[in-house]
This record gives C-alpha cells, sequence and structure tokens, in this order.
C-alpha cells in the first residue's frame, strides 16, 4: 500500500522567512501527490497536487512543492511566510489498487509563523 | 455553488448509542468520501461510495456503515459507539471514483462520546 511521511510535528518560522514543510512516500508505479491544509475547526482544502510533467508544481496562496523522485520527497515550500499561513498541512497520496481508488492522508504538520 | 455541506455540526452522545451523520457533495460530484480525524492526527479513510454503492473501505469495523442516495448525498452510521469513536468526521467529495483530481472537504462533524 502507498503511504507517506511527515517527519516534523512542528515548523516555527518567522515571517517573512522561506518556509519548507517536509513529506516522504512510498508508492508503487507512479505517485499522484497532493498538500491540504486545515484551519482550525475547519475541513481540510486542497493546495496542489503533483501527478505528472514538472517537479515544481504551483498552487493556491503562493506555496509550492518540489517533487524529487530519486529522494522520494514532495516537500511544500513558500517563498516567504505570512502570519496567516499558520495552519496544519497534509500530504497526501493516492493509493490505487486494483478495485480500489483513496488519497490517504500523513499526520500532517503544524505550521506556526511568528510575527 | 455551494460547496461540501454536513450535519450536524456538532453532536453529543453517550457509549453504545448510535449516531447518523449527513453529506451533501458540491455540485456536480457523484462520489463521496468518509474520513475520521481524532484530536492531533490526520484524516483516516472509512469508505467511499459512488453510483449508491461502497466501492472501497478502509480499516474500520462493521459499526461503521454508510449510504448514498440517488442525489448523491451520504450517511454515516456508527452503532454501539465507544469512547474512542470521538473525532471529527469529514466529508469529501468527487467527481467520479477515480481520484485524478481534488477532493473537495466539508467542514466536519465533531462527534463526542461520554
Amino acid at each position: 500500500a502507498q503511504s507517506v511521511a511527515q517527519p516534523e510535528d512542528q515548523v516555527n518560522v518567522a515571517e517573512g522567512n522561506p518556509l519548507t514543510v517536509k513529506c516522504t512516500y512510498s508508492v508503487s508505479g507512479n505517485p499522484y501527490l497532493f498538500w491540504y491544509v486545515q484551519y482550525p475547526n475547519r475541513g481540510l482544502q486542497f493546495l496542489l497536487k503533483y501527478i505528472t510533467g514538472d517537479n515544481l508544481v504551483k498552487g493556491s496562496y503562493g506555496f509550492e512543492a518540489e517533487f524529487n523522485k530519486s529522494q522520494t520527497s514532495f516537500h511544500l515550500k513558500k517563498p516567504s511566510a505570512l502570519v496567516s499561513d499558520s495552519a496544519l498541512y497534509f500530504c497526501a497520496v493516492r493509493d490505487r489498487g486494483n478495485r480500489d481508488d483513496k488519497i490517504i492522508f500523513g499526520k500532517g504538520t503544524r505550521l506556526h509563523i511568528l510575527p | 455553488d455551494a460547496g461540501v455541506t454536513q450535519s450536524p455540526t456538532h453532536l453529543i452522545k453517550t457509549r453504545g448509542q448510535q449516531v447518523t451523520l449527513r453529506c451533501s457533495p458540491k455540485s456536480g460530484h457523484d462520489t463521496v468520501s468518509w474520513y475520521q480525524q481524532a484530536l492531533g492526527q490526520g484524516p483516516q479513510f472509512i469508505f467511499q461510495y459512488y453510483e449508491e454503492e461502497e466501492r472501497q473501505r478502509g480499516n474500520f469495523p462493521d459499526r461503521f456503515s454508510g449510504h448514498q442516495f440517488p442525489n448523491y448525498s451520504s450517511e454515516l452510521n456508527v452503532n454501539a459507539l465507544l469512547l474512542g469513536d470521538s473525532a471529527l468526521y469529514l466529508c469529501a467529495s468527487s467527481s467520479g471514483w477515480l481520484l485524478t483530481g481534488e477532493l473537495f472537504f466539508g467542514e466536519g462533524s465533531r462527534l463526542t462520546v461520554l
């Protein structure tokens, strides 16, 4: 089965600095990878996805993610952090079998942007 | 264009009771997936409904069951509630059962079991 790992429970970044939230994956075949964000007491919101093509994927709110096949990573990045970026971030992978197709989420990384 | 709507937003039950949670998918979507998110954890896949059938299921006991109606809305039922069932239950909709695109999530139903 496919899986994703988010090695950091929490990441602290000063406002205006670049941010990175890490994700590694384990898949058989070509990966379909996603990033979602969750604000307090809300559902998840889609940020971006990688299916094929350029290794640098651009998404919502100025976020981007870099797909690295050799390192099996899909790190989320932003050049300049905002306080409003503080939230819970989830990496996810598509897990497709013979008769099923579902999205599996990591445990999440809490991002704190310090003013 | 209404997004995914879930009801109720909050509810409190006691052990052994039964609960039904409801979800209306985003307009144009026909597939509904249910997730359980315990406090401080990532969402865990419960099951997915497409064409009124349960297409796939995660590692959840038979106490968790569901239904999809002809208008694509869905219900999640949990019987014989346990304390460990306390969580945020998220509904996500998509178009078609092959998940090449994004999931659209509702804001969830927070269940507390006492």
